[in-house]
């Protein structure tokens, strides 16, 4: 069956620039999950959202970072006013409650 | 204390060794854990759950030590595709985001 996907799997944008990131889940996973790994790192948290809410948004690095979620399917997350330090490999996770993520591919994201 | 610790590696084991991690998790409520592997420039991807009783999947044993708060992950017969990073994940049970992922381990099979 299908898996998680992501799009776009690579974007290079300038600093200052707005950019929008997207996630498509396993069909019926209610949990979605975003993180960032940036190269020879660790998985950094973003947000976490269950159906179309978002529990814990604790790990948004600033207000420059914003993601929604629509119809418990789809979600989208924004980076405003791009940094450089905001290039990273930007990974989506689906899941059904409180059991095993499943990974998209991930979107890796340059800032020049 | 991190909420998931793991020794960073890296391992560097001969093909055909045995190889063992452990994982410490602070939350003594946690109920779910589990081992994930990363290749290099990959997403991770789920290698097994963790249960109370341990469990096995051919060459590769999870065990769970409740009272000591880690849990383990054994790779007998190592081979040269079993070179990652191994990531110990466990539930954070109190918490809305539900689960946390250790840093990870890395390990490299030489031939």
């Amino acid at each position: 069956g299908a898996g998680v996907s992501q799009s776009p799997s690579n974007k290079v944008t300038e600093k200052g620039k707005d950019v929008e990131l997207r996630c498509d889940p396993i069909s019926g996973h209610t949990a979605l999950y975003w993180y960032r790994q940036s190269l020879g790192q660790g998985l950094e948290f973003l947000i976490y959202f269950q159906g179309n809410s978002a529990p814990d948004k604790s790990g948004l690095p600033s207000d420059r970072f914003s993601a929604e979620r629509t119809g418990g399917s789809v979600s989208t997350l924004t980076i405003q006013r791009t940094q450089q330090e905001d290039s990273a490999v930007y990974l989506c996770a689906s899941s059904l409650a409180e059991s095993e993520q499943y990974f998209g591919p991930g979107t890796r994201l340059t800032v020049t | 204390r991190k909420e998931v610790e793991q020794d960073p590696g890296p391992f560097n084991v001969p093909e055909g060794a045995t190889v063992a991690f452990n994982c410490t998790y602070s939350n003594s409520a946690s109920q779910s854990f589990f081992w994930y592997r990363q290749d290099c420039r990959k997403e991770p991807k789920l290698l097994m759950s963790v249960y109370s009783s341990g469990n096995e999947d051919g060459r590769f044993t999870a065990q769970l030590n409740r009272a000591s708060q880690y849990i383990s992950l054994l790779i007998r017969d190592s081979k040269l595709s079993d070179s990652a990073t191994y990531l110990c994940v466990v539930d954070r049970w109190s918490s809305a985001s539900k689960i946390i992922f250790g840093s990870g381990t890395r390990l490299s099979i030489r031939p």
